[in-house]
Protein backbone atom coordinates (compact mmCIF):
# COMPACT_ATOMS: atom_id res chain seq x y z
CA UNK A 1 0.00 0.00 0.00
CA UNK A 2 1.46 3.28 -1.27
CA UNK A 3 1.36 6.05 1.43
CA UNK A 4 0.88 9.93 0.73
CA UNK A 5 3.53 11.80 -1.59
CA UNK A 6 4.45 15.23 -1.97
CA UNK A 7 6.60 17.27 -4.56
CA UNK A 8 8.17 18.38 -4.57
CA UNK A 9 10.12 18.70 -1.28
CA UNK A 10 11.48 21.89 -1.10
CA UNK A 11 11.12 25.30 -3.06
CA UNK A 12 12.05 28.38 -2.82
CA UNK A 13 10.32 31.29 -4.54
CA UNK A 14 10.40 35.12 -4.51
CA UNK A 15 7.37 37.69 -3.42
CA UNK A 16 4.78 37.79 -6.37
CA UNK A 17 5.53 34.39 -7.49
CA UNK A 18 2.92 31.42 -8.07
CA UNK A 19 3.79 28.27 -6.87
CA UNK A 20 1.78 24.66 -7.63
CA UNK A 21 2.22 22.11 -4.73
CA UNK A 22 1.76 17.97 -5.83
CA UNK A 23 -0.04 15.89 -3.58
CA UNK A 24 -0.74 11.93 -4.29
CA UNK A 25 -3.08 10.13 -1.72
CA UNK A 26 -3.12 6.82 -0.50
CA UNK A 27 -4.32 4.24 -2.27
CA UNK A 28 -8.51 4.12 -1.65
CA UNK A 29 -8.92 7.40 -0.41
CA UNK A 30 -11.12 9.81 -2.27
CA UNK A 31 -10.80 12.72 -0.05
CA UNK A 32 -7.78 15.23 0.35
CA UNK A 33 -7.24 17.96 2.84
CA UNK A 34 -4.26 20.24 2.53
CA UNK A 35 -3.05 22.37 5.45
CA UNK A 36 -0.34 24.96 6.34
CA UNK A 37 2.65 24.50 8.94
CA UNK A 38 4.27 27.94 10.11
CA UNK A 39 7.34 27.55 12.35
CA UNK A 40 6.67 26.83 15.43
CA UNK A 41 2.76 25.98 15.11
CA UNK A 42 0.57 23.76 14.57
CA UNK A 43 -1.19 23.00 11.47
CA UNK A 44 -3.94 24.95 10.18
CA UNK A 45 -6.57 23.77 7.53
CA UNK A 46 -6.90 25.12 4.23
CA UNK A 47 -9.30 23.21 2.37
CA UNK A 48 -10.64 20.00 1.47
CA UNK A 49 -11.88 18.05 -1.42
CA UNK A 50 -13.89 14.82 -1.71
CA UNK A 51 -14.47 13.72 -4.80
CA UNK A 52 -13.06 16.46 -6.51
CA UNK A 53 -15.27 18.68 -5.08
CA UNK A 54 -14.26 21.52 -2.45
CA UNK A 55 -16.10 20.19 0.68
CA UNK A 56 -14.72 23.20 3.03
CA UNK A 57 -12.31 25.58 3.33
CA UNK A 58 -10.54 27.65 6.14
CA UNK A 59 -9.37 30.93 7.02
CA UNK A 60 -7.33 31.46 3.68
CA UNK A 61 -7.46 34.59 1.48
CA UNK A 62 -8.93 33.36 -2.29
CA UNK A 63 -5.58 33.21 -4.02
CA UNK A 64 -5.01 29.68 -2.41
CA UNK A 65 -6.96 27.22 -4.76
CA UNK A 66 -7.05 23.40 -5.29
CA UNK A 67 -7.91 21.43 -7.45
CA UNK A 68 -8.60 17.16 -7.43
CA UNK A 69 -8.24 14.88 -10.04
CA UNK A 70 -10.15 11.87 -10.95
CA UNK A 71 -7.66 9.82 -9.83
CA UNK A 72 -7.99 11.72 -6.37
CA UNK A 73 -4.35 13.32 -6.26
CA UNK A 74 -4.91 17.08 -5.98
CA UNK A 75 -3.08 20.21 -6.28
CA UNK A 76 -2.31 23.35 -4.36
CA UNK A 77 -2.19 26.65 -5.84
CA UNK A 78 -0.75 29.83 -4.73
CA UNK A 79 -0.61 33.41 -6.51
CA UNK A 80 0.93 36.53 -5.60
CA UNK A 81 2.82 34.95 -2.82
CA UNK A 82 3.84 36.71 -0.09
CA UNK A 83 6.31 36.19 2.67
CA UNK A 84 4.29 34.90 5.30
CA UNK A 85 3.26 32.24 2.92
CA UNK A 86 6.87 30.80 4.05
CA UNK A 87 5.97 27.39 5.44
CA UNK A 88 5.38 23.87 5.50
CA UNK A 89 2.51 22.58 3.38
CA UNK A 90 0.91 19.42 4.15
CA UNK A 91 -1.56 16.94 2.48
CA UNK A 92 -3.56 14.38 4.05
CA UNK A 93 -5.67 11.70 2.28
CA UNK A 94 -8.53 10.31 4.19
CA UNK A 95 -11.41 7.58 2.90
CA UNK A 96 -14.09 10.26 2.84
CA UNK A 97 -17.89 8.93 3.92
CA UNK A 98 -20.53 11.69 3.01
CA UNK A 99 -21.40 12.43 6.68
CA UNK A 100 -18.82 10.68 8.72
CA UNK A 101 -15.46 12.74 7.53
CA UNK A 102 -15.06 13.34 10.77
CA UNK A 103 -14.48 9.85 12.52
CA UNK A 104 -11.77 9.31 9.59
CA UNK A 105 -8.31 9.11 10.05
CA UNK A 106 -6.59 11.50 7.70
CA UNK A 107 -2.58 10.26 6.63
CA UNK A 108 0.12 12.95 6.29
CA UNK A 109 2.53 13.05 3.54
CA UNK A 110 5.56 14.23 4.43
CA UNK A 111 4.99 17.78 3.04
CA UNK A 112 6.58 20.58 0.94
CA UNK A 113 8.76 22.94 2.73
CA UNK A 114 8.33 26.96 0.92
CA UNK A 115 10.06 29.60 1.27
CA UNK A 116 9.40 32.79 -0.42
CA UNK A 117 11.92 35.26 -0.22
CA UNK B 1 -16.47 26.22 17.89
CA UNK B 2 -13.89 23.91 18.59
CA UNK B 3 -10.69 23.86 19.93
CA UNK B 4 -7.64 22.60 21.36
CA UNK B 5 -5.17 23.32 24.04
CA UNK B 6 -1.97 22.12 24.64
CA UNK B 7 -0.65 22.67 27.97
CA UNK B 8 3.32 23.57 28.17
CA UNK B 9 5.30 24.03 24.34
CA UNK B 10 8.35 21.98 25.82
CA UNK B 11 8.20 18.71 27.87
CA UNK B 12 11.96 17.37 28.83
CA UNK B 13 11.89 14.01 30.73
CA UNK B 14 14.45 11.47 31.47
CA UNK B 15 14.77 7.98 29.46
CA UNK B 16 12.77 5.55 31.16
CA UNK B 17 10.20 8.44 33.27
CA UNK B 18 6.86 9.00 32.20
CA UNK B 19 5.99 10.93 29.47
CA UNK B 20 2.50 13.01 30.00
CA UNK B 21 1.65 15.60 28.03
CA UNK B 22 -1.67 17.66 27.94
CA UNK B 23 -4.53 18.40 25.77
CA UNK B 24 -7.82 19.87 26.64
CA UNK B 25 -10.20 20.06 23.92
CA UNK B 26 -13.50 22.57 23.96
CA UNK B 27 -16.45 21.22 21.99
CA UNK B 28 -20.64 21.27 21.83
CA UNK B 29 -20.49 17.71 20.65
CA UNK B 30 -19.12 14.66 21.22
CA UNK B 31 -15.76 15.42 19.91
CA UNK B 32 -13.37 12.86 17.97
CA UNK B 33 -9.57 13.35 18.82
CA UNK B 34 -6.38 12.00 17.26
CA UNK B 35 -2.77 12.65 18.65
CA UNK B 36 0.01 13.01 16.06
CA UNK B 37 3.67 13.00 16.38
CA UNK B 38 5.63 14.91 14.02
CA UNK B 39 9.51 14.14 13.71
CA UNK B 40 11.97 16.96 12.42
CA UNK B 41 11.70 17.90 8.99
CA UNK B 42 8.59 14.87 8.43
CA UNK B 43 4.90 14.92 8.42
CA UNK B 44 2.72 13.77 10.51
CA UNK B 45 2.30 10.37 12.33
CA UNK B 46 -1.00 9.02 13.91
CA UNK B 47 -0.47 7.89 16.97
CA UNK B 48 -4.08 6.68 18.28
CA UNK B 49 -7.43 8.28 17.79
CA UNK B 50 -10.42 8.64 19.70
CA UNK B 51 -14.12 8.11 18.41
CA UNK B 52 -16.87 7.47 21.47
CA UNK B 53 -15.29 3.80 22.10
CA UNK B 54 -13.22 2.87 24.72
CA UNK B 55 -12.16 5.89 27.14
CA UNK B 56 -8.81 4.35 27.12
CA UNK B 57 -7.08 4.07 23.75
CA UNK B 58 -3.98 2.45 22.99
CA UNK B 59 -2.09 3.84 19.96
CA UNK B 60 1.43 3.04 18.77
CA UNK B 61 5.15 2.70 20.16
CA UNK B 62 3.71 2.20 23.73
CA UNK B 63 1.40 5.59 23.99
CA UNK B 64 -2.13 5.45 25.27
CA UNK B 65 -4.55 8.43 26.25
CA UNK B 66 -7.38 8.61 28.55
CA UNK B 67 -10.95 10.58 26.91
CA UNK B 68 -12.32 12.19 30.20
CA UNK B 69 -15.18 14.40 29.36
CA UNK B 70 -15.47 15.26 32.62
CA UNK B 71 -12.40 17.38 32.61
CA UNK B 72 -12.73 18.25 28.69
CA UNK B 73 -9.25 16.10 28.13
CA UNK B 74 -7.45 13.67 26.13
CA UNK B 75 -3.92 13.74 27.55
CA UNK B 76 -0.91 11.45 26.42
CA UNK B 77 0.94 9.31 28.23
CA UNK B 78 3.80 6.72 28.19
CA UNK B 79 4.98 4.85 31.27
CA UNK B 80 8.26 5.09 29.75
CA UNK B 81 10.50 7.10 27.44
CA UNK B 82 12.82 6.55 25.08
CA UNK B 83 15.11 8.42 23.21
CA UNK B 84 13.30 7.99 19.84
CA UNK B 85 10.61 9.53 21.17
CA UNK B 86 11.60 12.64 21.04
CA UNK B 87 9.75 14.99 18.94
CA UNK B 88 6.81 17.19 18.20
CA UNK B 89 3.36 16.33 19.43
CA UNK B 90 -0.03 17.51 18.58
CA UNK B 91 -3.14 17.06 19.44
CA UNK B 92 -5.97 17.56 17.38
CA UNK B 93 -9.89 17.40 16.90
CA UNK B 94 -11.80 16.77 14.25
CA UNK B 95 -14.68 19.54 13.33
CA UNK B 96 -17.73 17.88 13.60
CA UNK B 97 -19.40 19.44 9.96
CA UNK B 98 -16.79 18.90 7.34
CA UNK B 99 -14.27 16.77 9.24
CA UNK B 100 -10.91 19.37 9.15
CA UNK B 101 -8.83 18.46 11.88
CA UNK B 102 -8.18 21.46 14.19
CA UNK B 103 -4.62 21.28 15.96
CA UNK B 104 -2.91 22.33 19.20
CA UNK B 105 0.44 24.19 19.02
CA UNK B 106 2.09 21.20 19.85
CA UNK B 107 4.25 19.73 22.49
CA UNK B 108 8.13 19.67 21.90
CA UNK B 109 9.16 16.34 24.09
CA UNK B 110 13.05 16.05 24.91
CA UNK B 111 14.01 12.87 26.27
CA UNK B 112 17.50 13.49 28.29
CA UNK B 113 20.07 10.21 28.72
Amino acid sequence: ETGVTQSPTHLIKTRGQQVTLRCSSQSGHNTVSWYQQALGQGPQFIFQYYREEENGRGNFPPRFSGLQFPNYSSELNVNALELDDSALYLCASSLGLAGAFQKETQYFGPGTRLLVL
Amino acid sequence: AQSVTQLGSHVSVSEGALVLLRCNYSSSVPPYLFWYVQYPNQGLQLLLKYTSAATLVKGINGFEAEFKKSETSFHLTKPSAHMSDAAEYFCAVSDHQGGKLIFGQGTELSVKP
